[in-house]
């Protein structure tokens, strides 16, 4: 079975700032899909980012990376020019290229200090 | 294009009472999922319907817990008998199919006293 792992359960950033989350996840299949999902107060689960995992290169989104190492199983996200609208929880997610549903870690929750 | 629509927003009832919560999803999406989420922990799949069939609906309590999508298109999640440990955020989401994002509603918290 599919897990994820986000070891990091509170992070704090400066406005302005860059700030790099971090999510591990274990699994023995070769093709999968990663995304960061963004879930503010308002409870809306918001995708930022997608990794599909044949692909070598790290995706990107504005201001929203990812450094994808695909033997060592690491997704991390980051954040630059942080902005107090970036504050929020954020999952990491795994999902198989199959009958499977998303696997979520259990979230960061990221303050933006102004 | 409009997005996920759930409803209602919050919930609050008495254990042992009925409660249902129902789903929009994006027009044209064939999956839809329904995920709970409990406090402090992402979302965990209960059911998922490819058109109107419930093809994984192994986490979903079935003494208590029913759904159905009626048509393809929209869906209700219903909890009967309700408990205190129902007390989460009840999330749907929908896709094109299986390999693509998923996107959710804004959920229906629900509150079991």
């Amino acid at each position: 079975a599919q897990t994820v792992t986000q070891s990091q359960p509170e992070m704090s950033v400066q406005e302005a700032e860059t700030v790099t989350l971090s999510c591990t996840y274990d699994t023995s299949e070769s093709d999968y899909y990663l995304f960061w999902y963004k879930q503010p107060p308002s409870r809306q689960m918001i995708l930022v980012i997608r990794q599909e995992a044949y692909k070598q290169q790290n995706a990107t989104e504005n201001r929203f990376s990812v450094n994808f190492q695909k033997a060592a199983k690491s997704f991390s996200l980051k954040i630059s020019d942080s902005q107090l609208g970036d504050a929020a929880m954020y999952f990491c997610a795994f999902l198989f290229s199959g009958n499977t549903p998303l696997v979520f870690g259990k979230g960061t929750r990221l303050s933006v200090i102004a | 294009e409009a997005g996920v629509v759930q409803s209602p927003r919050y919930k609050i009832i008495e254990k042992k009472q009925p409660v249902a919560f129902w789903c929009n999803p994006i027009s044209g999406h064939n999956t839809l999922y329904w995920y709970r989420q409990n406090l402090g922990q992402g979302p965990e799949l209960l059911i998922r319907y490819e058109n109107e069939e419930a093809v994984d609906d192994s986490q979903l309590p079935k003494d208590r817990f029913s759904a159905e999508r009626l048509k393809g298109v929209d869906s209700t999640l219903k909890i009967q008998p309700a408990e205190l440990g129902d007390s989460a955020v009840y999330l749907c989401a929908s896709s094109l199919d299986l390999t693509v994002t998923q996107y959710f509603g804004p959920g229906t918290r629900l509150t079991v006293l």
